[in-house]
Protein backbone atom coordinates (compact mmCIF):
# COMPACT_ATOMS: atom_id res chain seq x y z
CA UNK A 1 0.00 0.00 0.00
CA UNK A 2 1.17 3.68 -0.04
CA UNK A 3 0.49 4.36 3.41
CA UNK A 4 2.68 3.42 6.44
CA UNK A 5 2.40 0.21 7.68
CA UNK A 6 2.22 -1.10 11.07
CA UNK A 7 2.39 -5.14 12.35
CA UNK A 8 0.65 -5.86 14.38
CA UNK A 9 -2.28 -4.11 14.80
CA UNK A 10 -2.85 -5.49 18.50
CA UNK A 11 -0.53 -7.34 20.65
CA UNK A 12 -1.27 -8.83 24.19
CA UNK A 13 1.98 -10.16 26.31
CA UNK A 14 2.67 -11.04 29.75
CA UNK A 15 4.24 -9.05 31.95
CA UNK A 16 8.34 -9.83 31.52
CA UNK A 17 8.00 -11.37 27.69
CA UNK A 18 9.61 -9.43 24.80
CA UNK A 19 7.78 -8.00 21.80
CA UNK A 20 9.12 -6.54 18.64
CA UNK A 21 6.79 -4.14 16.58
CA UNK A 22 7.15 -3.74 12.86
CA UNK A 23 7.06 -0.20 10.39
CA UNK A 24 7.16 -0.30 6.84
CA UNK A 25 7.51 3.62 5.95
CA UNK A 26 6.41 4.68 2.82
CA UNK A 27 8.57 4.44 -0.10
CA UNK A 28 10.75 7.14 -0.65
CA UNK A 29 10.86 8.44 3.04
CA UNK A 30 14.33 8.43 4.73
CA UNK A 31 13.10 9.79 8.04
CA UNK A 32 11.30 7.59 10.45
CA UNK A 33 9.71 8.15 13.75
CA UNK A 34 8.50 5.77 16.75
CA UNK A 35 5.93 8.04 19.09
CA UNK A 36 3.97 6.26 22.16
CA UNK A 37 0.68 7.27 22.96
CA UNK A 38 -0.59 6.83 26.18
CA UNK A 39 -4.70 6.52 27.03
CA UNK A 40 -5.21 10.31 28.33
CA UNK A 41 -1.49 11.14 27.37
CA UNK A 42 0.08 13.11 23.88
CA UNK A 43 2.50 11.22 21.70
CA UNK A 44 5.97 10.75 23.40
CA UNK A 45 8.46 10.71 21.12
CA UNK A 46 10.60 7.90 21.22
CA UNK A 47 13.37 7.57 18.37
CA UNK A 48 14.04 8.72 15.23
CA UNK A 49 16.24 7.88 12.08
CA UNK A 50 17.08 9.77 9.44
CA UNK A 51 19.19 7.87 6.78
CA UNK A 52 22.65 6.49 7.63
CA UNK A 53 23.20 8.80 10.57
CA UNK A 54 22.86 7.67 13.84
CA UNK A 55 19.72 7.48 15.31
CA UNK A 56 17.88 10.07 18.03
CA UNK A 57 17.71 7.74 20.80
CA UNK A 58 16.39 10.50 23.63
CA UNK A 59 13.04 10.19 23.96
CA UNK A 60 13.46 6.27 24.58
CA UNK A 61 11.95 5.72 28.62
CA UNK A 62 14.58 2.73 29.60
CA UNK A 63 17.19 0.30 28.37
CA UNK A 64 14.82 -2.15 27.45
CA UNK A 65 13.39 -0.38 24.50
CA UNK A 66 15.66 -0.48 21.84
CA UNK A 67 15.16 -0.08 17.88
CA UNK A 68 16.73 -0.48 14.24
CA UNK A 69 16.17 -0.14 10.83
CA UNK A 70 17.61 -2.18 8.19
CA UNK A 71 18.63 -1.32 5.09
CA UNK A 72 16.89 2.65 5.67
CA UNK A 73 13.74 0.88 5.38
CA UNK A 74 11.77 -1.50 7.75
CA UNK A 75 11.71 -0.56 11.67
CA UNK A 76 11.43 -2.65 14.60
CA UNK A 77 10.99 -1.38 18.14
CA UNK A 78 12.10 -3.78 20.95
CA UNK A 79 10.54 -3.63 24.23
CA UNK A 80 12.66 -6.38 26.59
CA UNK A 81 11.11 -7.49 29.55
CA UNK A 82 7.74 -5.77 29.20
CA UNK A 83 6.19 -4.13 31.98
CA UNK A 84 2.29 -2.93 32.64
CA UNK A 85 3.09 0.60 31.95
CA UNK A 86 4.10 -0.29 28.51
CA UNK A 87 0.68 -0.54 27.74
CA UNK A 88 0.15 1.79 25.11
CA UNK A 89 -0.31 2.61 21.28
CA UNK A 90 3.26 2.57 19.31
CA UNK A 91 3.10 4.59 16.54
CA UNK A 92 5.25 4.71 13.71
CA UNK A 93 5.56 7.88 11.70
CA UNK A 94 7.65 8.31 7.43
CA UNK A 95 8.69 11.71 6.01
CA UNK A 96 11.00 13.27 3.85
CA UNK A 97 14.18 14.52 5.20
CA UNK A 98 13.61 18.10 5.08
CA UNK A 99 12.27 20.72 8.03
CA UNK A 100 8.43 20.79 8.28
CA UNK A 101 8.41 18.38 6.09
CA UNK A 102 4.85 16.33 7.56
CA UNK A 103 4.60 13.11 8.85
CA UNK A 104 3.34 10.09 7.47
CA UNK A 105 0.96 8.23 10.82
CA UNK A 106 0.18 4.16 10.42
CA UNK A 107 -2.62 3.18 12.34
CA UNK A 108 -0.18 2.20 15.46
CA UNK A 109 0.31 -1.19 17.31
CA UNK A 110 -1.81 -1.52 20.45
CA UNK A 111 0.18 -3.03 23.42
CA UNK A 112 -1.59 -4.47 26.10
CA UNK A 113 0.94 -6.33 28.81
CA UNK A 114 -0.77 -8.38 31.52
CA UNK B 1 12.41 22.17 27.18
CA UNK B 2 9.99 22.57 24.41
CA UNK B 3 6.47 21.63 25.34
CA UNK B 4 2.82 22.32 24.20
CA UNK B 5 0.17 22.31 25.82
CA UNK B 6 -3.68 22.45 24.84
CA UNK B 7 -7.53 22.33 25.86
CA UNK B 8 -8.67 19.04 28.09
CA UNK B 9 -11.50 17.62 26.50
CA UNK B 10 -13.79 16.23 25.84
CA UNK B 11 -14.98 19.27 23.83
CA UNK B 12 -18.75 18.80 23.14
CA UNK B 13 -20.19 20.87 20.38
CA UNK B 14 -23.81 21.11 18.08
CA UNK B 15 -23.67 21.05 14.31
CA UNK B 16 -22.99 24.71 13.05
CA UNK B 17 -21.57 25.84 16.34
CA UNK B 18 -18.16 28.10 16.70
CA UNK B 19 -15.22 26.00 17.75
CA UNK B 20 -11.99 27.20 19.47
CA UNK B 21 -9.19 24.33 20.72
CA UNK B 22 -6.38 26.58 22.70
CA UNK B 23 -2.55 25.76 22.58
CA UNK B 24 0.02 27.13 24.11
CA UNK B 25 3.49 26.37 23.49
CA UNK B 26 7.05 26.94 25.32
CA UNK B 27 10.10 26.67 23.17
CA UNK B 28 13.69 27.87 22.51
CA UNK B 29 13.96 29.37 18.40
CA UNK B 30 11.29 29.76 16.33
CA UNK B 31 9.20 26.71 16.16
CA UNK B 32 6.96 25.51 13.21
CA UNK B 33 3.74 24.80 14.51
CA UNK B 34 1.20 21.96 13.54
CA UNK B 35 -2.08 21.31 14.09
CA UNK B 36 -2.73 17.17 13.78
CA UNK B 37 -6.09 15.04 13.35
CA UNK B 38 -6.82 11.79 14.54
CA UNK B 39 -10.44 10.65 13.26
CA UNK B 40 -11.84 7.42 14.74
CA UNK B 41 -9.86 4.32 13.60
CA UNK B 42 -7.80 6.64 11.68
CA UNK B 43 -3.83 7.12 12.04
CA UNK B 44 -2.92 11.05 12.56
CA UNK B 45 -2.72 13.39 9.89
CA UNK B 46 -1.62 16.94 9.47
CA UNK B 47 -4.62 19.28 9.61
CA UNK B 48 -2.86 22.90 8.97
CA UNK B 49 0.77 24.16 9.51
CA UNK B 50 2.16 27.58 10.27
CA UNK B 51 6.33 28.04 10.09
CA UNK B 52 6.82 31.90 11.04
CA UNK B 53 5.49 34.56 13.16
CA UNK B 54 1.90 35.56 11.96
CA UNK B 55 1.71 33.01 9.85
CA UNK B 56 -2.08 31.77 9.44
CA UNK B 57 -2.82 27.72 8.71
CA UNK B 58 -5.77 26.57 7.12
CA UNK B 59 -7.40 23.71 5.76
CA UNK B 60 -11.14 22.22 5.62
CA UNK B 61 -12.60 25.31 7.06
CA UNK B 62 -9.94 25.36 10.13
CA UNK B 63 -8.08 27.93 10.70
CA UNK B 64 -5.07 28.52 12.75
CA UNK B 65 -2.93 31.76 13.76
CA UNK B 66 0.77 31.57 14.91
CA UNK B 67 1.00 34.33 17.76
CA UNK B 68 4.69 35.14 18.89
CA UNK B 69 4.00 37.06 21.40
CA UNK B 70 1.11 35.32 23.34
CA UNK B 71 3.11 31.78 21.96
CA UNK B 72 -0.41 30.23 21.23
CA UNK B 73 -1.70 28.64 18.27
CA UNK B 74 -5.22 28.19 18.49
CA UNK B 75 -7.10 25.93 16.14
CA UNK B 76 -10.75 27.79 15.60
CA UNK B 77 -13.72 26.66 13.01
CA UNK B 78 -16.44 28.61 12.10
CA UNK B 79 -18.95 26.24 11.68
CA UNK B 80 -18.46 22.61 12.90
CA UNK B 81 -19.75 19.59 11.13
CA UNK B 82 -20.58 15.84 12.70
CA UNK B 83 -17.92 14.95 10.49
CA UNK B 84 -14.95 16.88 12.52
CA UNK B 85 -15.56 14.64 15.28
CA UNK B 86 -12.05 13.37 16.13
CA UNK B 87 -8.96 14.23 18.51
CA UNK B 88 -7.11 17.22 17.47
CA UNK B 89 -3.04 17.21 18.51
CA UNK B 90 -1.25 20.62 18.66
CA UNK B 91 2.44 19.96 18.12
CA UNK B 92 5.37 21.96 17.58
CA UNK B 93 8.54 20.86 15.47
CA UNK B 94 12.00 21.79 16.63
CA UNK B 95 15.38 21.14 15.95
CA UNK B 96 16.80 20.88 12.47
CA UNK B 97 14.40 18.00 11.38
CA UNK B 98 11.06 16.93 12.23
CA UNK B 99 11.11 15.83 15.58
CA UNK B 100 7.46 16.97 16.89
CA UNK B 101 6.29 17.52 20.69
CA UNK B 102 2.99 16.77 20.92
CA UNK B 103 0.40 18.19 23.42
CA UNK B 104 -1.89 15.87 25.01
CA UNK B 105 -4.96 16.16 22.72
CA UNK B 106 -8.47 17.25 22.75
CA UNK B 107 -11.21 15.22 21.82
CA UNK B 108 -14.33 17.03 20.14
CA UNK B 109 -17.33 15.63 19.90
CA UNK B 110 -19.56 17.36 17.21
CA UNK B 111 -24.04 16.40 17.70
CA UNK B 112 -26.66 16.88 14.55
Amino acid sequence: GAGVSQSPSNKVTEKGKDVELRCDPISGHTALYWYRQSLGQGLEFLIYFQGNSAPDKSGLPSDRFSAERTGGSVSTLTIQRTQQEDSAVYLCASSFATTNEKLFFGSGTQLSVL
Amino acid sequence: GDSVTQMEGPVTLSEEAFLTINCTYTATGYPSLFWYVQYPGEGLQLLLKATKADDKGSNKGFEATYRKETTSFHLEKGSVQVSDSAVYFCALGSGGYNKLIFGAGTRLAVHP
